[in-house]
């Protein structure tokens, strides 16, 4: 079965500094990859996509995520971090033995300090 | 263009009574999914629709049903509540035409059952 995983399940990093945020993920076939953020009692915010193409991809409020096939990981990064960065962070993947369902790793809460 | 609505976006009710919730996707999205998300578990995929036919269905009990009109506007109900389908309930919606684009998500249901 297609997976996701997310080793970390807090990351903690002082604003302005660079953030990073681990996925590895388990398909066979093309991986389709996704990456969410959800703000406290709100829903799931789309931030970036790996279809096909470029190994860096660019989203959304500066995010952005580096697909290594080799490694199996989609890590999420931002050169500076921002207090307003701190929320939850979940990479999916899509599922197409299971009929393209968007599955999703537990999520990595991330803090940024001032 | 207006995003997805979920209502109720609160609610609370007792152990055997069933509740029913709703979703309006993005116009002109004809794909809706809903996934409960609870903090043991994380995201879990209940089902998703698409121009009324249900595509794909996660591993939840028989309890757990839903339907999507000609609208596309979606519901889901459950029935005969236990204390541990307290949760958030997220609808989104896509395109769905290809099954491979994200998802864009509401605000989700926070149901709790007492």
């Amino acid at each position: 079965a297609q997976s996701v995983a997310q080793p970390e399940d807090q990351v903690n990093v002082a604003e302005g500094n660079p953030l990073t945020v681990k996925c590895t993920y388990s398909v066979s076939g093309n991986p389709y990859l996704f990456w969410y953020v959800q703000y406290p009692n709100r829903g799931l915010q789309f931030l970036l996509k790996y279809i096909t193409g470029d190994n860096l991809v660019k989203g959304s409020y500066g995010f952005e995520a580096e697909f290594n096939k080799s490694q199996t990981s989609f890590h999420l990064k931002k050169p500076s971090a921002l207090v307003s960065d701190s929320a939850l962070y979940f990479c999916a993947v899509r599922d197409y033995n299971q009929g393209g369902k968007l599955i999703f790793g537990q999520g990595t809460e991330l803090s940024v300090k001032p | 263009k207006a995003g997805v609505t979920q209502t109720p976006r609160y609610l609370i009710k007792t152990r055997g009574q069933q509740v029913t919730l709703s979703c309006s996707p993005i116009s002109g999205h004809r794909s809706v999914s809903w996934y409960q998300q609870t903090p043991g578990q994380g995201l879990q995929f209940l089902f998703e629709y698409f121009s009324e036919t249900q595509r794909n269905k996660g591993n939840f009990p028989g309890r757990f049903s839903g339907r999507q009109f000609s609208n596309s506007r979606s519901e889901m109900n459950v029935s005969t509540l236990e204390l541990g389908d307290s949760a958030l309930y997220l609808c989104a919606s896509s395109s769905g035409a290809t099954n491979t684009g994200e998802l864009f998500f509401g605000e989700g249901s926070r149901l709790t059952v007492l």
